[in-house]
C-alpha cells in the first residue's frame, strides 16, 4: 500500500461547481497535511497547510483533515476556470521527508 | 527577487555528459530540497539539505550529486547524464522539513 494515494482524475466540472479533491494515507503519524496546486509548466504553490485534524478556511478554500479515516479533503466553492490546475497533497510527521500524492488534475469550464 | 529561482529553465544535453542545475533561496532558509517530477509518478525526492555542508539522500539519489557549500544555493549535478534522467526538476526550500517553496522548475531532455 502506498504511503498517500490520490485519484489522479482528470477531473472536469462547470464554472461555480463545488469541487472535492481527496487524500488518504496511510501512516497514522502524520501530522502535518497539505495542499499545494500546480498550473501548466509551473511548480507547485503551497495553497493550504493545516497541522493534525479540523478544518481551515481561506475564502474559496477549506481543507478537512480527519486522522480517524486517514483521509483529507480540499474542498473548492464557486470554482473558477482560474482554478485548472493539478492539485498535489502532500503530509508528513515532524522531521521527516514531506511525502507527496501523484496529483488530481482540474478542469473548471466556463 | 526575493524567493527561490532555478536555472537554467529549459536543458538539452547529451548522455554521458555532465549537467549542473542551479538553485538560489532568498529567504535563508535552512532546509533545500531537489525532486524530480515525471508523468506517472509525481514528485520523487532525490537529495535534501538541513544546512551548509549537511546533505542527505532522498527517494531516488542515484546518478545524481549534491553540494550545499553556502546556505542560499543548492546546485544538483548529473555526473553522466542517462535518458531516464530526463525530467522536471524542482528545486525547494523550507526553514523546517514540512512547508516547502517550490521553484519553477528546470525541464532537462538528455537526448
Amino acid at each position: 500500500q502506498k504511503e498517500v494515494e490520490q485519484d489522479p482524475g482528470p477531473l472536469s466540472v462547470p464554472e461555480g461547481a463545488i469541487v472535492s479533491l481527496n487524500c488518504t494515507y496511510s501512516n497514522s503519524a502524520f501530522q502535518y497535511f497539505m495542499w499545494y496546486r500546480q498550473y501548466s509548466r509551473k511548480g507547485p504553490e503551497l495553497l493550504m497547510y493545516t497541522y493534525s485534524s479540523g478544518n481551515k478556511e481561506d475564502g474559496r478554500f477549506t481543507a478537512q483533515v480527519d486522522k480517524s479515516s486517514k483521509y483529507i479533503s480540499l474542498f473548492i466553492r464557486d470554482s473558477q476556470p482560474s482554478d485548472s490546475a493539478t492539485y498535489l497533497c502532500a503530509m508528513n510527521q515532524a522531521g521527516t521527508a514531506l511525502i507527496f500524492g501523484k496529483g488530481t488534475t482540474l478542469s473548471v469550464s466556463s | 527577487d526575493a524567493g527561490i529561482t532555478q536555472s537554467p529553465r529549459y536543458k538539452i544535453t547529451e548522455t554521458g555528459r555532465q549537467v549542473t542545475l542551479m538553485c538560489h533561496q532568498t529567504w535563508s532558509h535552512s532546509y533545500m530540497f531537489w525532486y524530480r517530477q515525471d508523468l506517472g509518478h509525481g514528485l520523487r525526492l532525490i537529495y535534501y539539505s538541513a544546512a551548509a555542508d549537511i546533505t542527505d539522500k532522498g527517494e531516488v539519489p542515484d546518478g545524481y550529486v549534491v553540494s550545499r557549500s553556502k546556505t542560499e544555493n543548492f546546485p544538483l549535478t548529473l555526473e553522466s547524464a542517462t535518458r531516464s534522467q530526463t525530467s522536471v526538476y524542482f528545486c525547494a526550500s523550507s526553514e523546517q522539513k514540512n512547508i516547502q517553496y517550490f521553484g519553477a522548475g528546470t525541464r532537462l531532455s538528455v537526448l
